[in-house]
């Protein structure tokens, strides 16, 4: 079946560094993905949706600036976090829809995310 | 607006007995799918069960089945013979054709399996 890749699993990193986080999707070309953000014991939050060759589309409230995506290729969709701070520390997921989403939605593992 | 609404923050039910799962959602829509995703504690999002709502026959999917009401909106998850497995967060999402792939999600129902 179709599979998302998400990498790194967790990281951990320094107020006012940057993290990358990488989604790639392994065995189908995934033209969109959605970055989710998700606190504890709370559902998924849209962050953004990006389209393989385009600008994202942020939601309302998410910092363009400080949540950086980027959707080169068919494959790849990569999320940075700028400058990060602890208020940023979470639960980061992305998923691509496959077969036009009728079918489902592939998800990554996700990445927690600390910043110290 | 469209809107996923889950009522049960948190059920439990008993090792190899049955539970219910509620479901209800508003759309102005005709054609879109339903989805149940089950998290469990790795968080890895696992999708259960579909449903398209142009179909009247409810989903089944091994112990897992749903009773769609689409009338009434309702999209309810039954799951037989509960294994301790079965132990996660469920959420509830709608899909509608008009929605760019977006999802929209229920706030999730954590479910209990008592050994």
């Amino acid at each position: 079946g179709a599979v998302v890749s998400q990498h790194p699993s967790w990281v951990i990193c320094k107020s006012g560094t940057s993290v990358k986080i990488e989604c790639r999707s392994l065995d189908f070309q995934a033209t969109t993905m959605f970055w989710y953000r998700q606190f504890p014991k709370q559902s998924l939050m849209l962050m953004a949706t990006s389209n393989e060759g385009s600008k994202a589309t942020y939601e309302q409230g998410v910092e363009k600036d400080k949540f950086l995506i980027n959707h080169a290729s068919l494959t790849l969709s990569t999320l940075t976090v700028t400058s990060a701070h602890p208020e940023d520390s979470s639960f980061y997921i992305c998923s691509a829809p496959h077969e036009g989403g009728n079918y489902g939605y592939t998800f990554g593992s996700g990445t927690r995310l600390t910043v110290v | 607006a469209q809107t996923v609404t889950q009522s049960q923050p948190e059920m439990s039910v008993q090792e190899a007995e049955t539970v219910t799962l509620s479901c209800t959602y508003d759309t102005s829509e005709s054609d879109y799918y339903l989805f149940w995703y089950k998290q469990p504690p790795s968080r890895q999002m696992i999708l259960v069960i579909r449903q398209e709502a142009y179909k009247q026959q409810n989903a089944t999917e091994n112990r897992f089945s749903v009773n769609f009401q689409k009338a009434a909106k309702s999209f309810s998850l039954k799951i037989s013979d509960s294994q301790l497995g079965d132990a996660a967060m469920y959420f509830c999402a709608y899909y509608s054709l008009d929605s760019n792939y977006q999802l929209i999600w229920g706030a999730g129902t954590k479910l209990i399996i008592k050994p």
